[in-house]
């Protein structure tokens, strides 16, 4: 299975501030097909997951702009320009490259 | 718009199988783009694939969880079931069930990612 580490797993943002998240796979996520199939999903509190980026940096509908996603091969990176009080949560990446999908641990965006 | 609702139990016993049904509303399990899957999340943990499946019934199962795992379609009523057999503690999650896009890969339709998921139900596995 390809295993999904992202880091850190906890980060406190000052409202307004930038936020990262990084995912790392143990295989390159770019299937035979040529594209990376990569996604990020937010889930707040109580909430199912939703996603949010989907072949590493292409935004779902209704995602605010201030979402982006980027990278390659096994390393991407979430970034929230500009945190609100509405991103907190957990952010999990995803890979749908390979079977069994896997999931990264999750990183849990909370406000300082 | 689309909605997916889990129903079934929420007790199960140990070595007993767990049974849900997913019904979705808004939009066709026969649509020809999409798959229908299940995943899970025991409290407090992350996410985890149990398998997915098309409408014509092919379907990808977690390797993990497939000697346990039937999932399994029902058009007519737009339906689609999970059943998980002897089932532990460690099989306590809430489960969710989600529509999956799809891309052809040469003459094969693959899920690429999850692009609905349904509220979720929790399933405790106690005796």
């Amino acid at each position: 299975d390809i295993v999904m580490t992202q880091t850190p797993l906890s980060s406190p943002v000052t409202l307004g501030q930038p936020a990262s998240i990084s995912c790392r796979s143990s295989q390159s996520l770019v299937h035979s097909d040529g594209n990376t199939y990569l996604s990020w999903l937010q889930q707040r509190p109580g909430q199912p997951p939703r996603l949010l980026i989907y072949k590493i940096s292409n935004r779902f509908s209704g995602v605010p702009d201030r979402f982006s996603g980027s990278g390659a091969g096994t390393d991407f990176t979430l970034k929230i320009s500009r945190v609100e009080a509405e991103d907190v949560g957990v952010y999990y990446c995803t890979q749908a490259t390979q079977f069994p999908w896997t999931f990264g641990q999750g990183t849990k965006v909370e406000i300082k | 718009q689309l909605q997916l609702q889990e129903s079934g139990p929420g007790l199960v016993k140990p070595s007993e199988t767990l049974s849900l049904t997913c019904t979705v509303s808004g939009g066709s399990i026969s649509s020809s783009s999409y798959y229908w899957g299940w995943i899970r999340q025991p409290p407090g943990k992350g996410l985890e694939w149990i398998g997915s499946i098309y409408y014509s019934g092919s379907t990808y199962y977690n390797p993990s969880l497939k000697s346990r795992v039937t999932i399994s379609v029902d058009t007519s009523k737009n339906q689609f079931s999970l059943k998980l057999s002897s089932v532990t503690a460690a099989d306590t999650a809430v489960y969710y069930c989600a529509r999956l896009r799809t891309t052809i890969f040469g003459v094969v339709i693959i899920p690429i990612d999850i692009d609905y998921w349904g509220q979720g139900t929790l399933v405790t596995v106690s005796s």
